[in-house]
């Protein structure tokens, strides 16, 4: 399977700055990448459908202009938390689609907004 | 109706026992069902995938698919403390989406 990265894994912010998530595909062209959101105890939570050099597709409720999604290579997909605020503190992962739709998660990135 | 439908659990079982998984979903037309395993604190990890109806065997694992009942399971031979986990069944939708819906997962415990 793909193997995928994130960077950072965890980070601690203050309230009103802003902070980007990387995420890597090291061995494999992601033509579609997902970002997900997970709480504690919760099952994971789809934000949104990044694919290569065009516009992310965000799900109900999440709002495009405080969660930035770039995907500007079959490699690379970044996530901006703009304006973070407390209740934004989650683990964002992300995936690659692979050949058969099936999805490989990256670590994750534990983000902490104080 | 939520598009997959996983018991929540938690399901213990002793060690070397066969732990069962269910999964059900709704979209009749769905097309790809997947197994993942999360542990507490990671991300999911990909452990099976199954497309047609039958049995699907990798190692200690076997993954069962009926698309008349719309039901998908997972079976885990001589459990393990480490397979202590919690289990998310996914499915690909029949509508040509390409995200997976994901099920509440099953936490499982294998007991020493």
């Amino acid at each position: 399977g793909a193997v995928v990265s994130q960077h950072p894994s965890w980070v601690i912010c203050k309230s009103g700055t802003s902070v980007k998530i990387e995420c890597r595909s090291l061995d494999f062209q992601a033509t579609t990448m997902f970002w997900y959101r997970q709480f504690p105890k919760q099952s994971l939570m789809l934000m949104a459908t990044s694919n290569e050099g065009s516009k992310a597709t965000y799900e109900q409720g999440v709002e495009k202009d405080k969660f930035l999604i770039n995907h500007a290579s079959l490699t690379l997909s970044t996530l901006t938390v703009t304006s973070a605020h407390p209740e934004d503190s989650s683990f964002y992962i992300c995936s690659v689609q692979g050949l058969t739709y099936e999805q490989y998660f990256g670590p994750g990135t534990r983000l902490t907004v104080t | 109706q939520k598009e997959v439908e996983q018991n929540s659990g938690p399901l213990s079982v002793p060690e070397g026992a066969i732990a069962s998984l269910n999964c059900t979903y709704s979209d009749r037309g769905s097309q790809s069902f997947f197994w993942y395993r999360q542990y507490s604190g990671k991300s999911p990890e990909l452990i099976m995938s199954i497309y047609s109806n039958g049995d699907k065997e990798d190692g200690r694992f076997t993954a069962q698919l009926n698309k008349a009942s719309q039901y998908v399971s997972l079976l885990i031979r001589d459990s393990q403390p480490s397979d202590s986990a919690t289990y998310l069944c996914a499915v690909r939708a029949g509508t040509g989406a390409n995200n997976l819906f994901f099920g509440t997962g099953t936490r499982l415990t294998v007991i020493p």
